[in-house]
């Protein structure tokens, strides 16, 4: 079946400084990769859409500037936090869809704290 | 009209009975439903998924029970497991390429032994 491959799948940063999360589809194209934030015990928000080659879609009130998403090939997207704060502290998770007609596979997520 | 309700929020079932989760949706162009099971410090895993053209669809213990005139579709468990116990999530999208997934609130299922 599908698989999307996250990594890390944790991280521990200092405040100011930068993380980037890596998601590829290992036997798939993912033609739109999602981004997603879930902090405890609450359901998936959807940060960010993006599809390969194009710039991301940002859900109203997601600052794109903080969250930096590239989704430069069919295999592989990357989200990086700029300059963490404790507060962007979350279970960061990607989803990967090949096109219409077919289902979401998602990554295995990545906790991130920031110190 | 994105919204997709989804109740109870938490259940408690013993092993062997029968766990029930419930979903509503606004949004009548939603044409894929799936539930997804996710476990602590995991991403979800799909579980079962079921399209507007049938009303029912079953995965070994687990059956999708669909009724597009009441906009409603509710996840079942056989037979629940201790091994079951895990956060439950529905789930409704469109069908076109990029359409985004709008999540049920979840469901926190604890099976005793």
């Amino acid at each position: 079946g599908a698989v999307v491959s996250q990594h890390p799948s944790w991280v521990i940063c200092k405040s100011g400084t930068s993380v980037k999360i890596e998601c590829r589809s290992l036997d798939f194209q993912a033609t739109t990769m999602f981004w997603y934030r879930q902090f405890p015990k609450q359901s998936l928000m959807l940060m960010a859409t993006s599809n390969e080659g194009s710039k991301a879609t940002y859900e109203q009130g997601v600052e794109k500037d903080k969250f930096l998403i590239n989704h430069a090939s069919l295999t592989l997207s990357t989200l990086t936090v700029t300059s963490a704060h404790p507060e962007d502290s979350s279970f960061y998770i990607c989803s990967a869809r090949t096109g219409a007609g077919y289902g979401y596979t998602f990554g295995s997520g990545t906790r991130l704290t920031v110190v | 009209q994105q919204q997709v309700k989804q109740s109870p929020q938490s259940l408690i079932v013993q092993k062997g009975g029968i766990s029930i989760i419930n979903c509503a949706y606004e949004n009548t162009a939603f044409d894929y439903f799936p539930w997804y099971q996710q476990f602590p410090g995991k991403g979800p895993a799909l579980l079962i998924a079921i399209r507007p053209d049938v009303s029912e669809k079953k995965e070994g213990r687990f059956t999708i029970s669909f009724n597009k005139s009441a906009k409603q579709f509710s996840l079942h468990i056989m037979d629940s497991q201790p091994g079951d116990s895990a956060t439950y999530f529905c789930a409704a999208s469109k069908e076109t390429s990029g359409s985004r997934l709008t999540f049920g609130e979840g469901t926190q299922l604890t099976v005793n032994p």
